[in-house]
């Protein structure tokens, strides 16, 4: 367990509505990371953050921006849902440093309907 | 050509058995890999991590690297039920910021048989 916890854990939400994922995190690790994961496409980064108020774009952003006000929390967020956005969506983190591996939360799934 | 690639399966095995698992990459650039396991329903989970060249062991995995094929496997011996699960290898070049990113295979689901 990394120390990593995200809510909500299920949602189902309507075409159209913005939904906000939260990822958080107990251990002070500088990265954190937002990917979804869908059949036949594996991970793909959605955007990733380097520090507090410090993100960057990962490849499939489109539809999604992040906040980090806090060291321990990133936020995710659909301003405005569609479909295309059906997903299990998994945070990350990784310690600042020489060593690269990423360790995982325990995912939400989200229906947008 | 994907920078990342996997064998798809599904792969089902007898218990016991010792199980390959393979991954090939194009961008000569990475450096640090590893593999990932995932049960139904549950985050990836890290399994192992490799720096470079040469092989890795622990208990019953084995990862190995071989950077002038840019070819990466996981061995499992004496495969178990447990063992049953969707394995992803993820590889980075290092650095910082969009350098430290991982890349995923799409992953393979292995089914271990009693």
């Amino acid at each position: 367990d990394a120390g990593i916890t995200q809510s909500p854990r299920h949602k189902v939400t309507e075409t159209g509505t913005p939904v906000t994922l939260r990822c958080h995190q107990t251990e002070n690790h500088r990265y954190m990371y937002w990917y979804r994961q869908d059949p036949g496409h594996g991970l793909r980064l959605i955007h990733y953050s380097y520090g507090v108020k410090d993100t960057d774009k990962g490849e499939v952003s489109d539809g999604y921006s992040v906040s980090r006000s806090k060291t321990e929390d990133f936020l995710l967020t659909l301003e405005s849902a569609t479909s295309s956005q059906t997903s299990v969506y998994f945070c990350a983190i990784r310690q600042a440093g020489a060593s690269y591996e990423q360790y995982f939360g325990p995912g939400t799934r989200l229906t947008v309907t | 050509q994907k920078e990342v690639e996997q064998d798809p399966g599904p792969l089902s095995v007898p218990e016991g058995a010792i199980v390959s698992l393979n991954c090939t990459y194009s961008n000569s650039a990475f450096q640090y890999f590893m593999w990932y396991r995932q049960y139904s329903r549950k985050g990836p989970e890290l399994l192992m991590y490799t720096y470079s060249s040469g092989n890795k062991e622990d208990g019953r995995f084995t990862a190995q690297v071989d950077k002038s094929s840019k070819y990466i496997s996981l061995f499992i011996r004496d495969s178990q039920p447990s063992d049953s699960a969707t394995y992803l290898c993820a590889m980075s070049s290092g650095g910082a910021g969009a350098n430290s990113k991982l890349t995923f295979g799409k992953g393979i689901t292995l089914s271990v048989r009693p």
